[in-house]
């Protein structure tokens, strides 16, 4: 069965250095999703790629998050400066289109700043 | 945007007993509403999906309702099992996914 692949599972970082985490969405997947679910809450949408174009990127703290999805296949999100703060897991999502269908989540990436 | 509000936000039930737990949503735009399961440490799998053209949905014991005019829809869990316990997740799309802020449901043996 097809899934969303994210690594890494974990990742401890100090405070002020940079992080990356990498998805690779089901094949054929054009949309996208990055979330950061911090523990106890829902999941909140950080950016939406449909291929490699950013179609909503409105709740992602561009000061010190990037996301790319250069070929419009796998996605790359970055996080520098890390801040204590950013301790979420970071989950990637894939669907077939921007609506109406269900997206396939990955295991995602916990993220720990210390 | 849309704004998703889930509740309850804890929720115990005896083992064979029924479950229900609602959400409301604000964008009327919104025509797709699925529920996702999530277990510790792992992501969220969808469990059952509507869309606005239904007003109920039913696979085996889970059964989804969408009330369009009032914004709200639910989940119901019936003759619950100690393998239901997780977190539940509904969440809207008019294009971008918002999901409430889940419901920790804990079913006792």
């Amino acid at each position: 069965e097809a899934e969303v692949a994210q690594s890494p599972r974990y990742k401890i970082t100090e405070k002020s250095q940079a992080v990356a985490f990498w998805c690779d969405p089901i094949s054929g997947h054009a949309t996208l999703y990055w979330y950061r679910q911090i523990l106890g809450q829902g999941p909140e949408l950080l950016v939406q790629f449909q291929d490699e174009s950013v179609v909503d990127d409105s709740q992602l703290p561009k000061d010190r998050f990037s996301a790319e999805r250069l070929k419009g296949v796998d996605s790359t999100l970055k996080i520098q400066p890390a801040e204590l703060g950013d301790s979420a897991m970071y989950l990637c999502a894939s669907s077939t289109s921007d609506s109406n269908t269900e997206a396939f989540f990955g295991q995602g990436t916990r993220l720990t700043v210390v | 945007g849309e704004n998703v509000e889930q509740h309850p936000s804890t929720l115990s039930v005896q083992e064979g007993d029924s479950a229900v737990i609602k959400c409301t949503y604000s964008d009327s735009a919104s025509n797709y509403f699925p529920w996702y399961k999530q277990e510790l440490g792992k992501g969220p799998q969808l469990i059952i999906d509507i869309r606005s053209n239904v007003g109920e949905k039913k696979d085996q014991r889970i059964a989804v309702t969408l009330n369009k005019t009032a914004k709200h829809f639910s989940l119901h869990i019936t003759e619950t099992q100690p393998e239901d316990s997780a977190v539940y997740f509904c969440a809207a799309s008019p294009g971008d996914m918002r999901f409430g802020a889940g419901t920790r449901l804990t079913v006792k043996p």
